[in-house]
């Protein structure tokens, strides 16, 4: 079965640090991947996301991730967050046509 | 992409009782899914519905417990039954553009907050 884990459950920066949310996947031909973010009492935004093409994608915000199907990673990357980033953060894989399986999420706190 | 409106954004509800979310799509979407956010947890899907035809559910999911309804195109409920303190969750409808093509990604609502008491 399709399944995602996002290793990190909580990750705690620096404000103006780099930042790296891990995410692997299992599926069992080209992945959709996905990853959202939560801000406290809001739905889920899309960052940014891959189906195929260049393996570095970039998404709103600074956002980028690479897709390593060596590894089945889905690694999301930002160079330096803001205290805005604070919030949760979703890995997600297409699962056959429609359906979307999430990782455990990642939250993600800025010290000042 | 689509906008979606979901009502009511919270709720505090007794056991015993039910609720009825609202999820209204400011266009024309083939599917659309509910899913259930429980506390410090992840999302999980709850059914997909399509205008026409009965929702389909996960596994762990049933239609008494989780009614839904899907009487157009823009439009879907989701019924929360005989409600428990366990069903203390956030709910949220997400839509998907494009019938079968999961690559252009998901819309959510802002989600529902549910605290059964």
């Amino acid at each position: 079965a399709q399944s995602v884990t996002q290793p990190d459950i909580h990750i705690t920066v620096s404000e103006g640090a780099s930042l790296e949310l891990r995410c692997n996947y299992s599926y069992g031909a080209t992945p959709y991947l996905f990853w959202y973010v939560q801000s406290p009492g809001q739905g889920l935004q899309l960052l940014l996301k891959y189906f195929s093409g260049d393996t570095l994608v970039q998404g709103i915000k600074g956002f980028e991730a690479e897709f390593k199907r060596s590894q089945s990673s889905f690694n999301l990357r930002k160079p330096s967050v803001h205290w805005s980033d604070a919030a949760e953060y979703f890995c997600a894989v297409g699962q056959g046509a429609q359906k979307l399986v999430f990782g455990q999420g990642t939250r993600l706190t800025i010290n000042p | 992409s689509a906008v979606i409106s979901q009502k009511p954004s919270r709720d505090i509800c007794q056991r015993g009782t039910s609720l009825t979310i609202q999820c209204q799509v400011d266009s024309q979407v083939t599917m659309m899914f509910w899913y259930r956010q429980q506390p410090g947890q992840s999302l999980t899907l709850i059914a997909t519905a399509n205008q026409g035809s009965e929702a389909t559910y996960e596994s762990g999911f049933v239609i008494d417990k989780f009614p839904i309804s899907r009487p157009n195109l823009t439009f879907s409920t989701l019924t929360v039954s005989n409600m428990s303190p366990e069903d203390s969750s956030i709910y949220l409808c997400s839509v998907s553009p494009f019938p079968g093509q999961t690559h252009y990604g998901y819309t959510f609502g802002s989600g529902t907050r549910l605290t059964v008491v």
